[in-house]
């Protein structure tokens, strides 16, 4: 059963836009939303997370908004790098129990120069 | 920065043979994750360690798949025998206790199945 789902699938943006990634959820008892990015053969790493009790958190250029009733959460990227070209993962879980993160299909970003 | 160590990084075998990963987590980390990501996937939980103990491996093909952190440091993922399906990206993930949500993944093992 897919409990995050993500979109869009695939993003192009010019330098200097500001992408946006959508996710969506199912499971009212996740309390742990992190943002992953990962480039070809290589490992997801932690971009930024925020958990229900706030509904924006910002780190450098990325930010996270959170609608709790809505069940969504999206990641902005402020001024956007060609360097920022990669997969981004969002994912959920009941953090607190340090269960498994549930990931999202994963949304391919290229930043054109 | 201490990080997930695996290895080997890639590994290609036929079909019907074993297959063993390898993984250290960040030093002391009590939580140890394996994931499988399919290729255009996000990463899907195969087992969770707690120190020594699996605390859930709902996912994990029993039939062909074991795992074990004997000491609660260091781990291993096997298969056997493997199958075509199982080619996939084999990731390791730690987290320090339980103050913190955050997991740390490893470069991970691109296993290719021939």
């Amino acid at each position: 059963q897919q409990q995050v789902k993500q979109s869009p699938q695939s993003l192009i943006v010019q330098k200097g836009g500001i992408p946006i990634i959508n996710c969506a959820y199912e499971n009212t008892a996740f309390d742990y939303f992190p943002w992953y990015q990962q480039f070809p053969g290589k490992g997801p790493a932690l971009l930024i997370a925020i958990r229900p009790d706030v509904s924006e958190k910002k780190e450098g250029r990325f930010t996270i908004s959170f609608n709790k009733s809505a069940k969504q959460f999206s990641l902005h990227i402020m001024d956007s790098q060609p360097g920022d070209s990669a997969t981004y993962f969002c994912a959920a879980s009941i953090g607190t129990s340090g269960s498994r993160l549930t990931f999202g299909e994963g949304t391919q970003l290229t930043v054109n120069p | 920065e201490a990080e997930v160590a695996q290895s080997p990084r890639y590994k290609i075998t036929e079909k019907s043979q074993a297959v063993a990963f390898w993984c250290d987590p960040i030093s002391g980390h009590a939580t140890l994750y394996w994931y499988r990501q399919i290729l255009g996937q996000g990463p899907e939980l195969l087992v969770q360690f707690q120190d020594e103990s699996v605390v859930d491996d709902s996912q994990l093909p029993k039939d062909r798949f074991s795992a074990e952190r004997l000491k609660g440091v260091d781990s291993t993922l096997k298969i056997q025998p493997a199958e075509l399906g199982d080619s996939a990206m084999y990731l390791c993930a730690s987290r320090r206790d339980s103050s913190t949500d955050t997991q740390y993944f490893g470069p991970g093992t691109r296993l290719t199945v021939l």
